[in-house]
């Protein structure tokens, strides 16, 4: 199956920017997903990329996709205390599922 | 608009008693349906999804059943809950795979 991996921990500094990694091994995906979980919550979605892009640009935040790599980063600009959460690649599977990571959770420092 | 209604938000229920958590969607028609569990605080399992009134697909043999009785409802059950069952459980919405899921407020669920 599919195998989506992710680092567990980051921590930032307020105004400072975050990266969170992504690796996945299904090649044929077309669409990659970043979501975000605050504590005690549903997961909500933050952005997709195509696969035929390299990068996708929304406010803060900007995905770059490098497909040779199988990699997939988020990174969001001027970090937050509210930014402070899990966040989930997922990667679609048999056109009905997502395979997601472990995610990564994000700590702020203020 | 579309939106995805879960309840109860937390459960605390006795080893051995049954369990019945239900989902539904409002705003669209068909949807594919999904419950995952999500497990101290992290990974995500797929336990079951759905693409239609009465198809289940179970992704996990375990101690669990799903439903869908009707269109835009999913229900997960078990007839005795054993203590490796509690969690949080997540239901999710989707019409395509590229459109992404749309989830739940999730069911926190302790055995004691």
């Amino acid at each position: 199956g599919e195998d989506v991996e992710q680092s567990l921990f980051l921590s930032v500094r307020e105004g400072d920017s975050s990266v969170i990694n992504c690796t996945y091994t299904d090649s044929s995906s077309t669409y990659l997903y970043w979501y975000k979980q605050e504590p005690g919550a549903g997961l909500q979605l933050l952005t997709y990329i195509f696969s035929n892009m390299d990068m996708k640009q929304d406010q803060r935040l900007t995905v770059l996709l490098n497909k040779k790599d199988k990699h997939l980063s988020l990174r969001i600009a001027d970090t937050q205390t509210g930014d402070s959460a899990i966040y989930f690649c997922a990667v679609p599977h048999s056109g009905n599922q997502f395979y997601f990571g472990t995610g990564t959770s994000l700590t702020v420092i203020p | 608009s579309q939106t995805i209604h879960q309840w109860p938000a937390t459960l605390v229920q006795p080893v051995g008693s049954p369990l019945s958590l239900e989902c539904t969607v409002e705003g669209t028609s068909n949807p594919n349906l999904y419950w995952y569990r999500q497990a101290a605080g992290r990974g995500l399992q797929l336990l079951f999804y759905s693409v239609g009134i009465g198809q289940i697909s179970s992704e996990v043999p375990q101690n669990l059943s799903a439903s869908r009785p009707q269109d835009r409802q999913f229900i997960l059950s078990s007839k005795k809950l054993l203590l490796s069952d509690s969690g949080f459980y997540l239901c999710a919405w989707s019409v395509l795979a590229v459109g992404g899921y749309t989830f739940g407020s999730g069911t926190r669920l302790t055995v004691v």
